[in-house]
């Protein structure tokens, strides 16, 4: 069965530190994919990244990036730059289904960027 | 841009009445799912729903539970006669599904409170 770890359950930073929120997967399938959404304090899940296993390339999304790390069952997330509008709960999501039909969100880490 | 709508954002109800969360998706989206949340929690896996049947469903979606796109535009999650451990901000989704699952579009939320 598979499962998410962000062990991180809150974090707090100053305005323009840099951050780096941590998940670690666990699954048996070879082919899977993984996610992280953010949920600001109005509620709302928002989507931020998409990442397949066979894709280990870091990504950089402006102030935003994700390493990758087959070797370690690990997809981190780091926000450069932190700002106060980052401030939010950050769910990191695994999914073994092809076809998306049931995703796996991690307990989350919530982070706290003060001014 | 498209987005998914949830109604009504956020209900009232007495244990053991009937409620009907409803959903618009993505109108060319194929997949639709309903994700439940209780406060400070993680985000948990209802049920998925696909070609006007349900296509999965965990075990949190007992008999209680039933969804249904009663049209070409609508998906509803009904609960038959609510608990007080059915408190929970509800999620609908959908994706376009096909090769890989796509991101999840996440609409607002639901809140549920039951008295």
């Amino acid at each position: 069965a598979q499962k998410v770890t962000q062990a991180q359950t809150e974090i707090s930073v100053v305005e323009k530190e840099d951050v780096t929120l941590d998940c670690v997967y666990e699954t048996r399938d070879t082919t899977y994919y993984l996610f992280w959404y953010k949920q600001p304090p109005s509620g709302e899940l928002v989507f931020l990244i998409r990442r397949n296993s066979f894709d280990e390339q870091n990504e950089i999304s402006g102030r935003y990036s994700w390493n990758f790390q087959k070797s370690t069952s690990s997809f981190n997330f780091t926000i450069t730059a932190s700002q106060v509008v980052d401030s939010a709960v950050y769910f990191c999501a695994l999914s073994e289904d092809n076809y998306g039909q049931n995703f796996v969100f991690g307990p989350g880490t919530r982070l706290s960027v003060l001014p | 841009e498209p987005e998914v709508t949830q109604t009504p954002s956020h209900q009232v109800t007495q244990m053991g009445q009937e409620v009907i969360l409803r959903c618009v998706p993505i109108s060319n989206h194929l997949y639709f799912y309903w994700y439940r949340q209780i406060l400070g929690q993680k985000v948990e896996f209802l049920v998925s729903f696909y070609n006007n049947e349900i296509s999965e469903k965990s075990e949190i979606f007992d008999d209680q539970f039933s969804v249904e796109r009663p049209d070409g535009s609508n998906f509803t999650l009904k609960i038959r006669s609510t608990k007080l451990e059915d408190s929970a901000m509800y999620f609908c989704a959908s994706s376009e599904g096909g090769r890989g699952p796509g991101e999840l579009f996440f609409g607002e939320g639901s809140r549920l409170t039951v008295l």
